[in-house]
């Protein structure tokens, strides 16, 4: 069955360190590969979209690497501030527009 | 503009009611969801409409309705709901193409319970 897994369900870090959030998938064949922002009671915000032939996308203090290899992505948050907590969401998107999310990963990051 | 609407922010209901939950872009994008999202879940995928046509439906309960009017709009209509389908409602779309057309965007939600 199709699986998608984000490594665990809550990370905490202290600010200025690097977050780490790790995204795996199973009998999936994704088109793209996303990362979505969501704090609690609101919708998700959407952060960085990677394609299937793209090893790695970077905006400002984010970078998206996607290996489809070993069928992983990372999502990195260099020099992370407390305004970076929330939960962040991995989603994979087919070619037919179908779109599932992982489990999610609630980060905090400590001042 | 590049927001997603829904209306209502919130909805009570009892089981027995009719009701309908909106959302609306103007963004030009022909893929539309919703989604439903526990406390502490991802979102489920309920429904997909792709150039106004579903195309996807997650066996989901008849007592959900969804509507597509034209491509700018989705509906979601309900009825017989029960207490456990109390849930946040979240519709997105999302356009195919390239750049910052791909970029895919959620409405606030509609927080729903059922009494």
């Amino acid at each position: 069955s199709q699986k998608i897994e984000q490594n665990s369900e809550a990370l905490n870090i202290q600010e200025g360190k690097t977050a780490t959030l790790t995204c795996n998938y199973t009998n999936y064949s994704p088109a793209y590969l996303q990362w979505y922002r969501q704090d609690p009671g609101r919708g998700p915000v959407f952060l960085l979209l990677i394609r299937e032939n793209e090893k790695e996308k970077r905006k400002e203090r984010l970078k998206v690497t996607f290996d489809t290899t070993l069928k992983q992505s990372l999502f990195h948050i260099t020099a992370s501030q407390p305004a970076d907590s929330a939960t962040y969401l991995c989603a994979l998107v087919s070619n037919n527009n179908d779109m599932r999310f992982g489990a999610g990963t609630r980060l905090t990051v400590k001042p | 503009d590049t927001e997603v609407t829904q209306t209502p922010k919130h909805l009570v209901m009892g089981m027995t009611n009719k009701k309908s939950l909106k959302c609306e872009q103007h963004m030009g994008h022909r893929a539309m969801y919703w989604y439903k999202q526990k406390a502490k879940k991802p979102p489920e995928l309920m429904f997909v409409y792709s150039y106004e046509k579903l195309s996807i439906n997650e066996s989901v309960p008849s007592r959900f309705s969804p509507e597509c009017p034209n491509s700018s709009l989705l509906n979601l209509h309900l009825h017989a709901l029960q207490p456990e389908d109390s849930a946040l409602y979240l519709c997105a779309s999302r356009s195919r193409g390239q750049g910052p057309q791909e970029t895919q965007y959620f409405g606030p939600g509609t927080r729903l319970l059922v009494l």
